[in-house]
C-alpha cells in the first residue's frame, strides 16, 4: 500500500522563475493538503483540495497555486519566487476534509532552494 | 501570531525514564490536537491525538494530557526508547479544519 509520493525530492530555482511540485495521496484517499515548512518552524497551511477545488486555504499570496486531478494528485504551483520561498513543502491526504477521523498521512516532501 | 507554541526547542532524556512534551495554544476554538513525530528526510508521522471534551488519551507507551483551563497539552512517553529520537510537533484543529503545528520539539533519547 503506497503512502503519499511527492516529486522532486530537492529542486533549485532561481529568484523570479516558476516551479511546480508534485504529490500522489495514499490510496483510498481523496483530499490533498500543502503545507510549507521552513528551516526550524512548524509545517504551515497553505492550502486543501478537495473534489478538485480548492476549500481551504491559508495566508499565502496568490503565487501559490495548486489543481487538483480525477484521480486525486495534486500539483503545488508557485510563481515569482523569491529567495524566502525556500523551505521543505510538505504535500499530505487525508479520507475527506476534516481530520477528525483520518489524520493527514505525510509524504517526504519536496526541498526547495531558491538562489 | 503563534497560536501553538512549543516552547523547549530541545529536550535530551535518558533511556528507560520518561519524556514530558509540552505544547500551548492561545486559540481557545481549537477542539482537537495531535502530535506528530518526524525524522529526518521523512514527512510527519501522525502518534497520537486528544479530544477536546477528554483530558486523557493513552496508546502504549504514549499518553497525551490536555489541561483546558490551561489551554495546554503534554505528550508522556515512558518508557523511552532510542527509537523515539525524533522532533515531535503538536498540532491544533479548530472550525477552520486546517492543522496548525508548533514549532517542534527535537527528542533525544540516550542509550
Amino acid at each position: 500500500d503506497a503512502g503519499v509520493t511527492q516529486s522532486p525530492t530537492h529542486l533549485i530555482k532561481t529568484r523570479g522563475q516558476q516551479v511546480t511540485l508534485r504529490c500522489s495521496p495514499k490510496s483510498g484517499h481523496d483530499t490533498v493538503s500543502w503545507y510549507q515548512q521552513a528551516l526550524g518552524q512548524g509545517p504551515q497551511f497553505i492550502f486543501q483540495y478537495y473534489e478538485e477545488e480548492e476549500r481551504q486555504r491559508g495566508n499565502f499570496p496568490d503565487r501559490f497555486s495548486g489543481h487538483q486531478f480525477p484521480n486525486y494528485s495534486s500539483e503545488l504551483n508557485v510563481n515569482a519566487l523569491l529567495l524566502g520561498d525556500s523551505a521543505l513543502y510538505l504535500c499530505a491526504s487525508s479520507w475527506g476534509t476534516a481530520t477528525y477521523n483520518s489524520p493527514l498521512h505525510f509524504g517526504n516532501g519536496t526541498r526547495l532552494t531558491v538562489t | 501570531d503563534q497560536q501553538v507554541k512549543q516552547n523547549s526547542p530541545s529536550l535530551s532524556v535518558q533511556e528507560g525514564r520518561i519524556s514530558i512534551l509540552n505544547c500551548d495554544y492561545t486559540n481557545s476554538m481549537f477542539d482537537y490536537f495531535l502530535w506528530y513525530k518526524k525524522y529526518p528526510a521523512e514527512g510527519p508521522t501522525f502518534l497520537i491525538s486528544i479530544s477536546s471534551i477528554k483530558d486523557k488519551n493513552e496508546d502504549g507507551r504514549f499518553t497525551v494530557f490536555l489541561n483546558k483551563s490551561a489551554k495546554h497539552l503534554s505528550l508522556h512517553i515512558v518508557p523511552s526508547q532510542p527509537g523515539d529520537s525524533a522532533v515531535y510537533f503538536c498540532a491544533a484543529l479548530g472550525s477552520a479544519r486546517q492543522l496548525t503545528f508548533g514549532s517542534g520539539t527535537q527528542l533525544t533519547v540516550l542509550p
